[in-house]
């Protein structure tokens, strides 16, 4: 149990594209979704959490407008890099929880995003 | 400022020998605490979990860590390595409902 999946896996666009992201939870229904990023050879750096059916919340340097974040339902989040660039070429990770009052996490294989 | 530290970026140890990973905080309050492990392209799969109770806390794979407040540390063991142990551990700590994650340390098994 406790599945979450991420498409694609892997993805190359052109620099000045939107490409997105999607998290899914598979067998749970995820109240709060979230959305880090890891650099080679570095650790995860959280970027926004989501809740359903609200505006993300961003930590503090993460653009909003250019990385946009949905989470339409209780099993779907998507990140959306607007006007990609190549610095923005990176491991995106994300996780889901299953209930409000835990701090357990379960996290999706990640998408590698490479902006040529 | 909380913090999460693991001192040792790089640890090569031989097969069969024992693995220890250090990982230190600096919180407030007793923080949720937490060891995942990476693969390489690969996500995160949870090791083991500290919230409360017995300091010395079981996880999968025969990994093993224990806590203790006055060092506010929380160092993961295993007593005989794997080849498959070859990977990146993180050490995660939990605290108004986000995780902050430590650098990690890269773990590399010789034969």
């Amino acid at each position: 149990g406790a599945v979450v999946s991420q498409h694609p896996s892997w993805v190359i666009c052109k620099s000045g594209t939107s490409v997105k992201i999607e998290c899914r939870s598979l067998d749970f229904q995820a109240t709060t979704m979230f959305w880090y990023r890891q650099f080679p050879k570095q650790s995860l750096m959280l970027m926004a959490t989501s809740n359903e059916g609200s505006k993300a919340t961003y930590e503090q340097g993460v653009e909003k407008d250019k990385f946009l974040i949905n989470h339409a339902s209780l099993t779907l989040s998507t990140l959306t890099v607007t006007s990609a660039h190549p610095e923005d070429s990176s491991f995106y990770i994300c996780s889901a929880r299953d209930r409000p009052q835990t701090y357990e996490q379960y996290f999706g294989p990640g998408t590698r995003l490479t902006v040529t | 400022a909380q913090s999460v530290t693991q001192p040792d970026i790089h640890i090569t140890v031989s097969e069969g020998a024992s693995l220890e990973l250090r990982c230190n905080y600096s919180y407030g309050a007793t923080p949720y605490l937490f060891w995942y492990v990476q693969s390489p392209g690969q996500g995160l799969q949870l090791l083991l979990k500290y919230f409360s109770g017995d300091t010395l806390v079981q996880g999968i794979k025969g990994f093993e860590a224990e806590f203790k407040r006055s060092q506010s540390s929380f160092n993961l063991r295993k007593p005989s390595v794997h080849w498959s142990d070859a990977a990146e551990y993180f050490c995660a700590v939990g605290s108004w409902g986000k995780f902050q994650f430590g650098a990690g340390t890269q773990v590399v098994v010789t034969p």
